[in-house]
Formats: C-alpha cells, sequence, structure tokens
C-alpha cells in the first residue's frame, strides 16, 4: 500500500515570496490534515479536511495560508506571502476517517524562508 | 499548559540499555498514540492503545487511564532506535484530531 506522498521535500524562499505545497494521502483516506512543524515542536494542526469540506481551520493563519482539497483527494497549502516564523516542516497526514484512528503522516516539507 | 506532557525532553543511553519515557494527559481521551520521528523523517505510529498494554518486538507501551499516564519503552536498545518519540492523544469529540506533546530525542550510544 503506497503511503502518504508529498513534494516537494524541500523548499528555500525569502520572505514576502508564495510557496505551495502538495500531499496526496493514502487511497480511501477521507481525512486529510495539514501540521506545522517547528523545531523542537509536536506539530500543530493548521487544517484538516473530511473529503473536500473542512472540518477545523481554526489554527490556520488565513491571511496568508490557504488550502484547499477540491477533489476530496490531494490537497494543497499555500502560503502567500512567506514570513520568516514561517520556516517548519509541514506535514500532512490521512486516516480512514473521523472516528479515532490511526492518522499516518507524509515525509514532510521543509521549508526555510529567508 | 499543554494538555500533553512527556519526560524527559532528552535522552541518551547506552546502547542495551532499558529505556522509558513518559506521557502524562490533563484531557478526557479516546485513544493514545506513540509516533517515532527520525531526523529529516516523517513520522511513523508505532502504537494506538486506549487500555492496557500492546507488545511490538522490543518495544511496550502501557497505559493507565485512571492515572492519565502511559509509559513507550525499549528493552536492549541499540543506535538505529535514536529518534524523537512524540506522544498524542485523540479526544473522540474532535474528529480523530491528534494533540501532541513536544517530543523526547532519543540517543543511544554504541
Amino acid at each position: 500500500e503506497a503511503g502518504v506522498a508529498q513534494s516537494p521535500r524541500y523548499k528555500i524562499i525569502e520572505k514576502r515570496q508564495s510557496v505551495a505545497f502538495w500531499c496526496n494521502p493514502i487511497s480511501g483516506h477521507a481525512t486529510l490534515y495539514w501540521y506545522q512543524q517547528i523545531l523542537g515542536q509536536g506539530p500543530k494542526l493548521l487544517i484538516q479536511f473530511q473529503n473536500n469540506g473542512v472540518v477545523d481551520d481554526s489554527q490556520l493563519p488565513k491571511d496568508r495560508f490557504s488550502a484547499e482539497r477540491l477533489k476530496g483527494v490531494d490537497s494543497t497549502l499555500k502560503i502567500q506571502p512567506a514570513k520568516l516564523e514561517d520556516s517548519a516542516v509541514y506535514l500532512c497526514a490521512s486516516s480512514l476517517g473521523l472516528d479515532v484512528y490511526e492518522q499516518y503522516f507524509g515525509p514532510g516539507t521543509r521549508l526555510t524562508v529567508t | 499548559k499543554n494538555e500533553v506532557e512527556q519526560s524527559p525532553q532528552n535522552l541518551t543511553a547506552q546502547e542495551g540499555e532499558f529505556i522509558t519515557i513518559n506521557c502524562s494527559y490533563s484531557v478526557g481521551i479516546s485513544a493514545l498514540h506513540w509516533l517515532q520521528q527520525h531526523p529529516g523523517g516523517g513520522i511513523v505510529s508505532l502504537f494506538m492503545l486506549s487500555s492496557g498494554k500492546k507488545k511490538h518486538g522490543r518495544l511496550i507501551a502501557t497505559i493507565n487511564i485512571q492515572e492519565k499516564h502511559s509509559s513507550l519503552h525499549i528493552t536492549a536498545s541499540h543506535p538505529r532506535d535514536s529518534a524523537v518519540y512524540i506522544c498524542a492523544v485523540s479526544r473522540g469529540n474532535t474528529g480523530n484530531q491528534f494533540y501532541f506533546g513536544t517530543g523526547t530525542s532519543l540517543t543511544v550510544i554504541p
């Protein structure tokens, strides 16, 4: 079974530039999560989708971050414009649904904003 | 205060030692998860448990629901066990959202 795919693995941009991350969850997984993990901290949920609908985006900085999952499968997370404090690993995870399941994580995208 | 606390934050052990990582939580949960993160790597689920004890190879996870405490044990530790171990909890009314601890960085020296 293929795991959660993410791209790119690494990205370096200057502040005020824009960047987009892509995630393809495990086939059949209805729930998709985007996390931000700053060095030395646990992951922080940015947004959670159930199929193509948003379940929770309360911690997403909506003035600069946006995310979509238009067809209920893969998803894109965008930052525009980036700030220095956005430097982090962005993790995508998926699970079967909203009940208590394991979450399966992708390899992450390490973003450096200079 | 974080809902999930882990200790220790950092741990260095000699190869072969028995290792214990602790996790305490302050909220009602549906399940507790132990996750492993290697440097530069993604996160792998080790255990999901809601009661008792689970064992997988050299790893053992226990949970005490009454005391709101879980432990992850590694027997006969090996340098390849070096990683960050993260405790997370699921709360049944939040759509399987995870609440994460800050992780325990383990280094096993040959």
